[in-house]
């Protein structure tokens, strides 16, 4: 069946510091694959998404990129802020199987001044 | 509505009682899913609607959840009995359509339940 896997956090950074949260995952068909962000005490918003192969998916300032050799879609961002602490969602979407979207485990950001 | 709208926003109840969860999904919706997330824990789904329809009910926990939605719009997640290990949020998201690429998901703010 589809799953993602995601990198265990927390991850711990400085401000300004670069910022990597991997993701793989497996799937029947061609997925969609979405990064969700979740801040304290909210529910899930769309951080971004890519729809085919190559495409790369970019919103306030992140960036991630579909792979398909590697089954990933890794989570970038060159320069974080204290305001991107929060927890990051990798999900997919299999075209092939019963389209129900499958998160990964969530990472939690913590970004110190 | 320009969002995907659930009540109540938070909710204690007694152990035993019965809760109803609403989601009201974006207008011209018609995928509608409810997933669970329990404290610190990822992402749990329990169903998912087509429409009225709801093809796949294997995520509900127990015979205590159901689900309905009617009008291809609002939809209820029914809690009977509720124990304390059903404390969670319930979140609701909706999409315009199942398969990709179009479906992209917008989730509510979801229902804080606690169980006392």
């Amino acid at each position: 069946g589809d799953s993602v896997t995601q990198m265990e956090g927390p991850v711990t950074l400085s401000e300004e510091a670069f910022l990597t949260i991997n993701c793989t995952y497996t799937a029947t068909g061609y997925p969609s694959l979405f990064w969700y962000v979740q801040y304290p005490g909210e529910g899930l918003q769309l951080l971004l998404k890519a729809t085919k192969a190559d495409d790369k998916g970019s919103n306030k300032g992140f960036e991630a990129t579909y792979r398909k050799e590697t089954t990933s879609f890794h989570l970038e961002k060159g320069s974080v802020q204290v305001s991107d602490s929060a927890v990051y969602f990798c999900a997919l979407i299999s075209s092939g199987g019963s389209y129900i979207p499958t998160f990964g485990r969530g990472t939690s950001l913590i970004v110190h001044p | 509505g320009a969002g995907v709208s659930q009540s109540p926003s938070n909710k204690v109840t007694e152990k035993g009682k019965d809760v109803e969860l609403r989601c009201d999904p974006i207008s011209g919706h018609t995928a509608l899913y409810w997933y669970r997330q329990s404290l610190g824990q990822g992402l749990e789904f329990l169903i998912y609607f087509q429409g009225n329809s709801a093809p796949d009910k294997s995520g509900l926990p127990s015979d205590r959840f159901s689900a309905e939605r009617t009008g291809g719009s609002v939809s209820t997640l029914t809690i009977q009995r509720t124990q304390q290990e059903d404390s969670a949020v319930y979140l609701c998201a909706s999409s315009s359509r199942l398969d990709p690429p179009g479906n992209t998901i917008y989730f509510g703010e979801g229902s804080w339940l606690t169980v006392v």
